[in-house]
């Protein structure tokens, strides 16, 4: 089984609006990913999660925050977003965060920023 | 420079022939690994075939191989057969270790078209 599911599929939300994205795996694995896709361009890592310890790529807003309340949830918060934050968000989580780990992916939640 | 390449945007094939795409990667580190990813026009991304570094074969995973070349610095996907359901995406990918966390790199695609 190398299931990650995410909810929701689709989110539109206003430039106010607060909300969060939840990725969920129950293999095991103890790294997750958060990845931002833009349509017609690769996935761009945002967050890693491993062994307890979170690691963010520094290009990252402080509109999204990572928030993992067990090891096999990962949560996105996003606050106050911007309309080019509109995109596919995809959740991905690996058994180790080696160098030649397998990641499995979610089927993404397509957000729309208005 | 860029980490990983896929020189072929866009690609098409008829069904039941075998398709090579093309990738080449950029890396210092002796220890890596290669990876392939579909990703149908749903969103999902699906894992395909991954390739180490140290592996002495070529990765097969069913109709897809990996023909890895650690000198040229290439690992092309091989699918064999076409199927109307291989046409998508497709990201060749690379995880190498840096500083502040273990990066995954990803290429810019190929978009893949099989004709019946």
């Amino acid at each position: 089984d190398t299931e990650v599911t995410q909810t929701p599929k689709h989110l539109v939300m206003g430039m106010t609006n607060k909300k969060s994205l939840k990725c969920e795996q129950h293999m095991g694995h103890r790294a997750m990913y958060w990845y931002k896709q833009k349509a017609k361009k690769p996935p761009e890592l945002m967050f890693v999660y491993s062994y307890e310890k979170l690691s963010i790529n520094e290009s990252v807003p402080s509109r999204f925050s990572p928030e993992c309340p067990n090891s096999s949830l990962l949560n996105l918060h996003l606050h106050a977003l911007q309309p080019e934050d509109s995109a596919l968000y995809l959740c991905a989580s690996s058994l180790n965060e080696g160098r030649q780990e397998t990641q499995y992916f979610g089927p993404g939640t397509r957000l729309l920023v208005l | 420079a860029q980490k990983i390449t896929q020189t072929q945007p866009g690609m098409f094939v008829q069904e039941k022939e075998a398709v090579t795409l093309d990738c080449t990667y950029d890396t210092s580190d002796p220890s890596y690994g290669l990876f392939w990813y579909k990703q149908p026009s749903s969103g999902e991304m699906i894992f395909l075939i991954y390739q180490g570094s140290y592996d002495q074969q070529n990765a097969t995973e069913g109709r897809y191989s990996l023909n890895f070349q650690k000198a040229r610095k290439s690992a092309n996907l091989v699918i064999s057969a076409s199927q109307l359901g291989d046409s998508a995406m497709y990201f060749c990918a690379m995880i190498e270790v840096s500083y502040n966390f273990n990066k995954f790199y990803f290429g810019s695609g190929t978009k893949l078209n099989v004709k019946p």
